[in-house]
């Protein structure tokens, strides 16, 4: 079966500093990997989407970039946060060319 | 190109009542369309989905769907609510071939279960 690994649950980082948030898919291959922002009051905008490993598109301008170094694993970064970051941050997987989607815990992420 | 509105942000019904949470879709392509719920603090759970076929979907949780072209809608029901309803619900819509499989969704729904 299909799991999906997204770490870590909760994050707190000042204003300014590094992120990296790490995503992993097992028991399949080639999936479609995607990142999803959750504000609330504004249900899920997705953030980024990868269909093959070094293949990234950008959904919307912002802060943070995303990387996919191996098959199954996605990274969400960004070099300086702002505090327009904080969120919900939830990592997503489907089969290639299926639109149904499985979700990661996600991340609450708090920028102080 | 796709959207999702979800009428109210929050409903509210008694512990034993009908739920009805109402879902309206714009695709410019056939559309896939689904549930999804969240529980506190946690991902997403598709409830049901609708591809092709049977315009009615049952899912889990006792939950259903119908999918109506003619009024853009694929409300979400359940006869009965239960205490563990309670959650954040949230359609979303997706073109039905290559290229547009990206989900888009809707701003949830928060369901409140009054005992």
């Amino acid at each position: 079966s299909q799991t999906i690994h997204q770490w870590p649950a909760t994050l707190v980082q000042p204003v300014g500093s590094p992120l990296s948030l790490e995503c992993t898919v097992e028991g399949t291959s080639n999936p479609n990997l995607y990142w999803y922002r959750q504000a609330a009051g504004r249900g899920l905008q997705l953030l980024f989407y990868s269909v093959g490993i070094g293949q990234i598109s950008s959904e919307v301008p912002q802060n943070l970039s995303a990387s996919r170094p191996q098959d199954r694993q996605f990274i969400l970064s960004s070099k300086k946060l702002l505090l327009s970051d904080s969120g919900f941050y939830l990592c997503a997987w489907s089969r290639p060319m299926n639109t149904e989607a499985f979700f990661g815990q996600g991340t609450r992420l708090t920028v102080v | 190109a796709q959207s999702v509105t979800q009428l109210g942000s929050h409903v509210s019904v008694s512990e034993g009542a009908l739920v009805l949470l109402r879902c309206n879709y714009s695709s410019s392509v056939p559309p896939y369309l689904f549930w999804y719920v969240q529980y506190p603090n946690q991902g997403l759970q598709l409830l049901l989905k609708y591809t092709t076929g049977a315009t009615l979907v049952k899912g889990i949780n006792g939950f259903e769907a119908e999918f109506k072209k003619s009024e853009t809608s694929f409300h979400l029901t359940k006869p009965s609510a239960h205490m563990s309803d309670a959650a954040e619900y949230f359609c979303a819509v997706s073109g039905a071939n290559f290229g547009n499989e990206k989900l888009t969704f809707g701003t949830g729904t928060r369901l409140t279960i009054i005992p």
